[in-house]
């Protein structure tokens, strides 16, 4: 089955430190997503890719970085810069990135800083 | 600028009752517009969308019809179940890889 999967399901994390979430597709997307939700919000996009090697900044990209080495692979780094990183974290792919391409969420990764 | 604005959750209703949760957008050029729902503690998965004016989409019993008179993209269902419980999110685009998205409604079903 195509889909997105994503790693782990919850993470907890000490202040000061950084942690990468994963993010695979077999979709065969150009296409992939970070997203942010907070409870009672809407999704914020982190950063975006368009193709391999490529990526931009979206909405609330401070204190993330992420890389694009892979067509199936987008992994998010949180680092310590990040103020507030305790959210519920989503990754997305579409075909392209057309206004009317659906993009595809994965299950989330919820991450808590103790 | 764009935006998306729902309605304030959490809606409650008794199973088989008409649903609607209206949502309107304001957006310049031609959006499609889209509705994803969220179940508990999963990631979001399209519900149904609409790419031009007077389309209508249509998934698992849920309609919406893209009003751009009204600037309107309301989710309706005759008769929801309470397997129907969920976050739904209106969201538009009208430029490459940005979706903007409504802050979600949360919909209860009580059998």
């Amino acid at each position: 089955d195509g889909g997105i999967t994503q790693s782990p399901k919850y993470l907890f994390r000490k202040e000061g430190q950084n942690v990468t979430l994963s993010c695979e597709q077999n979709l065969n997307h150009d296409a992939m997503y970070w997203y942010r939700q907070d409870p009672g919000q809407g999704l914020r996009l982190i950063y975006y890719s368009q193709i391999v090697n490529d990526f931009q900044k979206g909405d609330i990209a401070e204190g993330y970085s992420v890389s694009r080495e892979k067509k199936e692979s987008f992994p998010l780094t949180v680092t310590s810069a990040q103020k507030n990183p305790t959210a519920f974290y989503l990754c997305a792919s579409s075909i392209g990135g057309e206004p009317t391409d659906t993009q595809y969420f994965g299950p989330g990764t919820r991450l808590t800083v103790l | 600028g764009n935006s998306v604005t729902q309605m304030e959750g959490p809606v409650t209703l008794s199973e088989e009752a008409f649903l609607t949760i209206n949502c309107t957008y304001t957006a310049t050029g031609y959006p499609s517009l889209f509705w994803y729902v969220q179940y508990p503690g999963e990631g979001l998965q399209l519900l149904l969308k609409a790419t031009k004016a007077d389309d209508k989409g249509s998934n698992k019993g849920f309609e919406a019809t893209y009003r751009k008179e009204t600037t309107s993209f309301h989710l309706e269902k005759g008769s929801v179940q309470v397997s129907d419980s969920a976050v739904y999110f209106c969201a538009l685009s009208t430029s490459n890889y940005q979706l903007i998205w409504g802050a979600g409604t949360k919909l209860i079903i009580k059998p």
